[in-house]
């Protein structure tokens, strides 16, 4: 079946450092990607759209500075969370979508990024 | 856009009970509605999902009705079991729509709890 793997899937760092975290479809080609926060004993929100070859598409409120999504090829997107702070600390999630045009999406096991 | 409200927010049921998880839904046009367990720190997992085409579908244990009429479906599992304990989100979209991006709503999620 479809897998999406996650890198790291933990990461601690100072406040002001940027992180990134890499999201890849294994055995699939995704035309689209998705990246979720998740922050505790809460559901999961969109922050953006990453489409491979094109600019990402954000949510209302969420940064497109201090998240850089890079989507460069069909099985990699990229989510950098830039001068990271403590509101930052949150579980991130990516999700893709078959280019076969499926409805499902497959989710990443997820990051837990923690800001000291 | 598309907005997903979901209850109960908790619910605790002795095992061998049934459960039932409610959601309700704001965009017409929303077609695909899947529903995912998601254990603690883990990635969200589709348990099962139901296209507007279709009113009712089963898979063992687990059921999902659909009622586009009145903008909501909910989740039924019976012969609970305590390893069903987990939190449960529902979700909508539309789709499969290239432009639309098939963007995931995610309702507010319900923590269930299977007592033995």
């Amino acid at each position: 079946g479809a897998v999406v793997s996650q890198h790291p899937s933990w990461v601690i760092c100072k406040s002001g450092t940027s992180v990134k975290i890499e999201c890849r479809s294994l055995d699939f080609q995704a035309t689209t990607m998705f990246w979720y926060r998740q922050f505790p004993k809460q559901s999961l929100m969109l922050m953006a759209t990453s489409n491979e070859g094109s600019k990402a598409t954000y949510e209302q409120g969420v940064e497109k500075d201090k998240f850089l999504i890079n989507h460069a090829s069909l099985t990699l997107s990229t989510l950098t969370v830039t001068s990271a702070h403590p509101e930052d600390s949150s579980f991130y999630i990516c999700s893709a979508r078959d280019r076969g045009g499926s409805n499902e999406q497959f989710f990443g096991p997820g990051t837990r990024l923690t800001v000291l | 856009g598309e907005n997903v409200e979901q209850h109960p927010s908790t619910l605790s049921v002795q095992e061998g009970d049934s459960a039932v998880i409610k959601c309700t839904y704001s965009d017409s046009a929303s077609n695909y509605f899947p529903w995912y367990k998601q254990e603690l720190g883990k990635r969200p997992q589709l348990i099962i999902d139901i296209r507007s085409n279709v009113g009712e579908k089963k898979d063992q244990r687990i059921a999902v009705t659909l009622n586009k009429t009145a903008k909501h479906f909910s989740l039924h599992i019976t012969e609970t079991q305590p390893e069903d304990s987990a939190v449960y989100f529902c979700a909508a979209s539309r789709g499969p729509v290239e432009a639309a991006g098939n963007k995931l709503t995610f309702g507010g999620g319900t923590r269930v709890l299977v007592k033995p």
